[in-house]
């Protein structure tokens, strides 16, 4: 089965500073992997996916995220962190193992310290 | 543009009491789903509908229910609401064919005191 785990329930950094939130998953098969935002009092909205081709894919808002295989990893970063960058984000796995129904990681909350 | 719209966006119920999640969409899609948010656990499906007259069940769905009667509405009924239905429930819909373009609606509070 595949499942997803985010570690780090709350990551802090400084405004300007990089951004790495880290998502690692389990699947049998390559997977599609995405990554959600969450703002304050709002549903998810997509920031990325990966499906295939390549393996580091660029989103909305400056973020991007590599695919490694050999790590089982997506991890998120992006270089400079904004104070409009504080939210949670999802990671998100789905394939032929969930019948492509999306498998939620917990969720990492991103503070920005100004 | 309204796309997802889901009322109440808060609500407090006393156990047993019952009530109607009501989500409504207007871009004609016929997937919809309805995922519940627990602090620290990420989204949990519930319920799941591929179109007009037919839902299934997703990981949680004991003490809900749903209808689609039609492509716009999927309504979600808790019956006998309980203490461990407290949560934040979103619905969500998305096109043919594009499992991460999901449309959340901005989600209901509620509370089974």
């Amino acid at each position: 089965a595949q499942s997803v785990t985010q570690l780090g329930s709350h990551v802090s950094v400084s405004e300007g500073a990089l951004v790495l939130l880290r998502c690692n998953y389990s699947s049998s098969v390559p997977p599609y992997l995405f990554w959600y935002v969450q703002y304050p009092n709002q549903g998810l909205q997509l920031l990325l996916k990966y499906t295939t081709g390549a393996t580091l894919v660029k989103g909305i808002n400056g973020f991007e995220a590599e695919f490694k295989k050999s790590e089982t990893s997506f991890h998120l970063t992006k270089p400079s962190a904004h104070m409009s960058d504080a939210a949670e984000y999802f990671c998100a796995v789905s394939g032929v193992d969930s019948n492509y129904q999306l498998i939620w990681g917990a969720g990492t909350k991103l503070i920005i310290k100004p | 543009n309204a796309g997802v719209t889901q009322t109440p966006k808060f609500r407090i119920l006393k156990i047993g009491q019952s009530m109607t999640l009501q989500c409504a969409q207007d871009m004609n899609h016929n997937y919809m789903y309805w995922y519940r948010q627990d602090p620290g656990m990420g989204l949990k499906l519930i319920y799941y509908s591929v179109g007009a007259g037919i839902t299934d069940k997703g990981e949680v769905p004991n003490g809900y229910n749903v209808s689609r009667s039609t492509t716009e509405d999927f309504p979600l009924r808790l019956e006998l609401a309980a203490p461990s239905q407290t949560s934040v429930y979103f619905c969500a819909s998305r096109p043919e064919g594009h499992t991460e373009k999901l449309f959340f609606g901005s989600g209901t509070q509620l509370s089974v005191l």
